[in-house]
């Protein structure tokens, strides 16, 4: 079955510096990944939708100028934090769906910001 | 806005009992269930899935019901074993988007 693969899985990084999360399916072509964010404690929020050669569409509230998504290839979409704070320090899974019904998920970023 | 969620955040059970996760949904809508596993330091791991037309699926030691009536799912898990202590997730899928809710954490006491 598909694998999909994040890295790093995890990074710590100074606060204003940038970080880049990758994410990448490595048996199938995906043309549609998903960024889910979750604090500890809780669940994962989507982000937003990574679109293979077209602009991401983001989720109310999640700021798209702060993290930004890069979907250049059908196998890897990017994820990058920009000017990160320590509240954006949190455990960050990206997903592909196979289809409507059934989706893969990697085995996530912790970033902490310090 | 609609979402799916969940009554008991926590839920700790002798090994070999049986566990009853339960979830509330209020998107009537929805037309689609997953239950997710999470470990520590992990992503989502698919557990099984219900489609509305069923009120029942059974897997590999776990059952989901659904109550489309009063939107409410359960994840039953037989003979509760030291491995299943995760956060348990329901989730409703919504045109290749999955949302979540806010999880329950089972522990298993050996």
């Amino acid at each position: 079955g598909a694998v999909v693969s994040q890295h790093p899985s995890w990074v710590i990084c100074k606060s204003g510096t940038s970080v880049k999360i990758e994410c990448r399916s490595l048996d199938f072509q995906a043309t549609t990944m998903f960024w889910y964010r979750q604090f500890p404690k809780q669940s994962l929020m989507l982000m937003a939708t990574s679109n293979e050669g077209s602009k991401a569409t983001y989720e109310q509230g999640v700021e798209k100028d702060k993290f930004l998504i890069n979907h250049a290839s059908l196998t890897l979409s990017t994820l990058t934090v920009t000017s990160a704070h320590p509240e954006d320090s949190s455990f960050y899974i990206c997903s592909v769906p196979l289809s409507r019904l059934e989706a893969f998920f990697g085995q996530g970023t912790r970033l902490t910001v310090v | 806005g609609e979402s799916v969620g969940l009554h008991l955040p926590t839920l700790s059970v002798q090994e070999g009992d049986n566990s009853i996760i339960n979830c509330a949904y209020s998107n009537s809508a929805s037309d689609y269930f997953i239950w997710y596993k999470q470990e520590s330091g992990k992503g989502p791991q698919f557990i099984i899935d219900i489609r509305s037309n069923m009120d029942k699926r059974q897997g590999q030691r776990v059952t989901v019901l659904l109550n489309k009536t009063v939107k409410h799912l359960s994840l039953q898990i037989a003979a509760t074993q030291p491995g299943d202590s995760a956060v348990y997730f329901c989730a409703e899928a919504n045109y290749d988007k999955v949302i979540f809710g806010p999880g329950t954490s089972l522990s298993v006491i050996p």
